[in-house]
């Protein structure tokens, strides 16, 4: 079946730090990838999506490009603030099966 | 506008009891998702609807049931409660049923 792996962290950065969370996939099919953000407390949030090989999704500073040949959709931001410190879920759908989710990473950002 | 709402926010119930926890959707999105948070399991997939018709449906016993009504708002049940099912309760509407969720804060539900 579809499956996510990623990074479960918890990843500690500085202000103004790169960041990277790596995810990889494996599916059937051609899915639509997500990548989706908790913040302390709250639901998920959509950060980004890409629904085909090539894609780059973008939204608040972070990047996401969709890579068939390594079956992956790596996040990263240039420069993450306090704000950023939340959990962020790589995800994935393929047309007529369940929506899955990877384990999450756990970012802080220290100031 | 108005987000996804999930009643209650909270609850406390005994094993063995049943649940029904509550969903209202973005006012024209049809489809609404369920999915269960634990820290051990992480986020799984329940199951979706679709214009009142369950279109998929996750790996869980048959203890979980949902259902969605005409006006788009959607309930799941849970049958005879396990202290395994406390956990937080998220639904999820779209549009389009195309993964681009907009996810309620939860219900966190707890079995003692």
């Amino acid at each position: 079946g579809n499956s996510v792996t990623q990074m479960e962290g918890p990843v500690t950065l500085s202000e103004e730090a790169f960041l990277t969370i790596n995810c990889t996939y494996t599916a059937t099919g051609y899915p639509s990838l997500f990548w989706y953000v908790q913040y302390p407390g709250e639901g998920l949030q959509l950060l980004l999506k890409a629904t085909k090989a090539d894609d780059k999704g973008s939204n608040k500073g972070f990047e996401a490009t969709y890579r068939k040949e390594t079956t992956s959709f790596h996040l990263e931001k240039g420069s993450v603030q306090v704000s950023d410190s939340a959990v962020y879920f790589c995800a994935l759908l393929t047309y007529g099966q369940n929506f899955v989710f990877g384990p999450g990473t756990r970012l802080s950002v220290l100031p | 506008k108005a987000g996804v709402t999930q009643t209650p926010r909270y609850l406390i119930k005994t094993r063995g009891q049943q649940v029904t926890l509550s969903c209202s959707p973005i006012s024209g999105h049809r489809s609404v998702s369920w999915y269960q948070q634990t820290p051990g399991q992480g986020l799984q997939f329940l199951f979706e609807y679709f214009s009142e018709t369950q279109r998929n449906k996750g790996n869980f016993p048959g203890r979980f049931s949902g259902r969605q009504f005409s006006n788009s708002r959607s309930e799941m049940n849970v049958s005879t409660l396990e202290l395994g099912d406390s956990a937080l309760y998220l639904c999820a509407s779209s549009w389009a049923a195309d993964g681009t969720n907009t996810f309620g804060s939860g219900t966190r539900l707890t079995v003692v």
